[in-house]
């Protein structure tokens, strides 16, 4: 098994851009999550799903959107990027819920100029 | 969920134990305690978890007090490779439940 892959590792954008931040799990899954991890602080959570066609918002949602149109991928967007959304971003996934084991994967490094 | 207090950092010397405090005052009976721990820039690593029961796995040890508001975690022979963020974490049962992530502890593993 991969695990948990994240797309791509370092991505530099310009204020305004928008791209799209993949994250695919192998383990069949259904919970998925986003959090993103500013310097010094621990981690965010963005956005999370229960299963294949639901999505929530965590606690940072503004700025992002995501959609689980299966259960092996949870992309994130961001639709016009700001210096403030410079930060590194963690997928994760577990059985089902946040109170089973979960699996982070390696993060994706996002600066915003 | 419940908020949890940590120390920010504490060290120790390898091949000692290190013990871990971790205060959650308010938590409730639904409410379990996880701990993930974060090796530089790496993501999150699960540790353990507990309800009320004291746990034990390969990683470490749980031990929870009765009333529940505290806890600690146990790596009984720390190593270099321990040296990360701990994070201890609160987190509810139930479908929609989170992980909400604090500074954690920052244990320094010295030879």
């Amino acid at each position: 098994n991969a695990g948990v892959t994240q797309t791509p590792k370092f991505q530099v954008l310009k204020t305004g851009q928008s791209m799209t931040l993949q994250c695919a799990q192998d383990m069949n899954h259904e919970y998925m999550s986003w959090y993103r991890q500013d310097p010094g602080m621990g981690l965010r959570l963005i956005h999370y799903s229960v299963g294949a066609g639901i999505t929530d918002q965590g606690e940072v949602p503004n700025g992002y959107n995501v959609s689980r149109s299966t259960t092996e991928d949870f992309p994130l967007r961001l639709l016009s990027a700001a210096p403030s959304q410079t930060s590194v971003y963690f997928c994760a996934s577990s059985y089902s819920g946040a109170t089973k084991e979960q699996y982070f994967g390696p993060g994706t490094r996002l600066t915003v100029t | 969920d419940a908020k949890t207090t940590q120390p920010p950092s504490m060290d120790c010397a390898e091949g000692r134990a290190a013990n871990l405090p971790c205060n959650h005052s308010t938590i409730s009976g639904n409410e379990y305690v996880y701990w993930y721990r974060q090796i530089h820039s790496q993501g999150p690593q699960y540790i353990i978890h507990g309800l009320k029961n004291n746990e034990t796995n390969e990683m470490a040890s749980l031990i929870i007090t009765e009333d529940r508001k505290s806890s600690t975690l146990i790596l009984p022979h720390a190593t270099l490779r321990d040296t990360a963020v701990y994070y201890c974490i609160v987190v509810r049962t139930g479908a929609n439940s989170k992980l909400t992530f604090g500074k954690g502890i920052t244990l320094s593993v010295r030879p």
